[in-house]
């Protein structure tokens, strides 16, 4: 599985557009990327994923360059409510589909 | 959206209890779920994969006679940590994927399993 390198922690205020930046260079040709949002003493959340060029659904987009070695996580317009952990990862298609979690990158959003 | 279900949500007993966690995915079947731990302040790190019908399949380093898990339905998951001791002490989390594989998994709020 292709290891993930994400910041350990980013900040922001409301109202800004938060872009969190993961690198992935060993990703093959099946693999595909996902990312969760963990709040504490939850569960993680899915956010968004996507195999190529650009996903937007309703809380945010995915951007993937062409060589897909890595992917940016945008939020619009953060809230205090974003305030969160929130993981790359890459996943095998086919089979489990198991999703090995990294470090995170810890988003604190401020006033 | 799908749902998965975990129970009991908070778990303080004694050390060398055995403690049941159970997974259930709320609206819909799955035939694969994953249980989670995750210490604090770590990320989450996978233990097993839970198969409907057949034996979990356990990552590198987790002990299957210590976490034993039964997938007995297309909706339940169980881990029961045997005999557990304080460094047992964790969150437990599960999750279940709806339809085919390359859909996201759904995750449980998880189980917070203190050992006395």
């Amino acid at each position: 599985l292709a290891k993930t390198t994400q910041p350990i922690s980013m900040d922001s205020y409301e109202g800004q557009e938060v872009n969190i930046t993961c690198s992935h260079n060993n990703i093959a040709t099946n693999d595909y990327i996902t990312w969760y949002q963990q709040f504490p003493s939850q569960g993680p959340r899915f956010i968004i994923q996507g195999y190529k060029t650009k996903v937007t659904n309703e809380v945010a987009s995915l951007f993937i360059p062409a060589d897909r070695k890595s992917s940016t996580l945008s939020l619009p317009r953060v809230s205090l409510s974003d305030t969160a952990v929130y993981y790359c990862l890459v996943v095998q298609s086919g089979g489990y589909n198991k999703l090995i979690f990294g470090a995170g990158t810890r988003l604190a959003v401020h006033p | 959206g799908a749902v998965v279900s975990q129970h009991p949500s908070r778990v303080i007993c004694k050390s060398g209890t055995s403690v049941k966690i159970e997974c259930r995915s709320l609206d819909f079947q799955a035939t694969t779920m994953f249980w989670y731990r995750q210490f604090p302040k770590q990320s989450l790190m996978l233990m097993a994969t839970s198969n409907e019908g057949s034996k979990a399949t356990y990552e590198q380093g987790v002990e299957k006679d210590k976490f034993l898990i039964n997938h007995a339905s297309l909706t339940l998951s169980t881990l029961t940590v045997a005999s557990a001791h304080p460094e047992d002490s964790s969150f437990y989390i599960c999750s279940a994927r709806k339809g085919d594989s390359n859909q996201p998994q759904h995750f449980g709020d998880g189980t917070r399993l203190s050992i006395l």
